[in-house]
């Protein structure tokens, strides 16, 4: 099926243990996010990549680190994970930004971090 | 950054009553996305629009571009309908292209 796959769907940590989100889609989207989503927050961007090679920067990046190894798939690591990190992570593509694009979204990652 | 102010955040009806959700935003978008996340569930895209108004089943989503702002409407309203709807106005590419509300939640009550 078409669509966002996102791994894995839960996962508990151990404060400093690292790990990887991993994220494909098969659209062949340009346009691929990571956001976390916390109670009250609404979804905050980390990371965003434009094309394959790419990545920037989004409004909470510290503490992870992605890679877009190319057009398919965009991965979110956690180096040194810490309780703060607890959330859910949503991966997301998108064709373009303009009229009839529709915006696909894995179904989530929930990670605790004891 | 685009400022997205959403009402209201929480919203109870009865089953069958006309539902309407408010979206405005601060700065110009090429276009506008509606969102549904049922609790504990994953993010599924309503509509991308932008302009004019658009319609699926018992949902019609409604933009006025000029003003900023954005309705979705939900007629005869379920039980089924019960979930979190996020508006995102949609700037263009780029980290700060996308921005999302914080979302209403909407409970129908049969």
């Amino acid at each position: 099926n078409a669509g966002v796959t996102q791994t894995p769907k839960f996962q508990v940590l151990k404060t400093g243990q690292s790990m990887t989100l991993q994220c494909a889609q098969d659209m062949n989207h340009n346009s691929m996010y990571w956001y976390r989503q916390d109670p009250g927050m609404g979804l905050r961007l980390i990371y965003y990549s434009a094309s394959e090679g790419t990545t920037d920067k989004g409004e909470v990046p510290n503490g992870y680190n992605v890679s877009r190894l190319n057009k398919r798939e965009f991965s979110l690591r956690l180096e040194s994970a810490a309780p703060s990190q607890t959330s859910v992570y949503f991966c997301a593509s998108i064709l373009g930004h303009f009229s009839g694009n529709t915006i696909y979204f894995g179904e989530g990652s929930w990670l605790t971090v004891v | 950054k685009n400022e997205v102010e959403q009402s209201p955040q929480n919203l109870t009806a009865q089953e069958g009553e006309f539902i309407t959700i408010n979206c405005s935003y601060s700065v110009g978008i090429s276009a506008l996305h509606w969102l549904q996340q049922h609790p504990g569930g994953g993010i599924v895209s309503l509509f991308m629009l932008s302009s004019g108004k658009k319609k699926h089943g018992r949902l019609i989503a409604t933009i006025n571009i000029q003003e900023k702002h954005s309705s979705l409407h939900i007629t005869a309203s379920h039980p089924r309908d019960s979930a979190v709807y996020i508006c995102a106005p949609d700037s263009g590419g780029g980290a700060d292209g996308l921005t999302f509300g914080k979302g209403t939640h909407l409970i129908i009550q049969p």
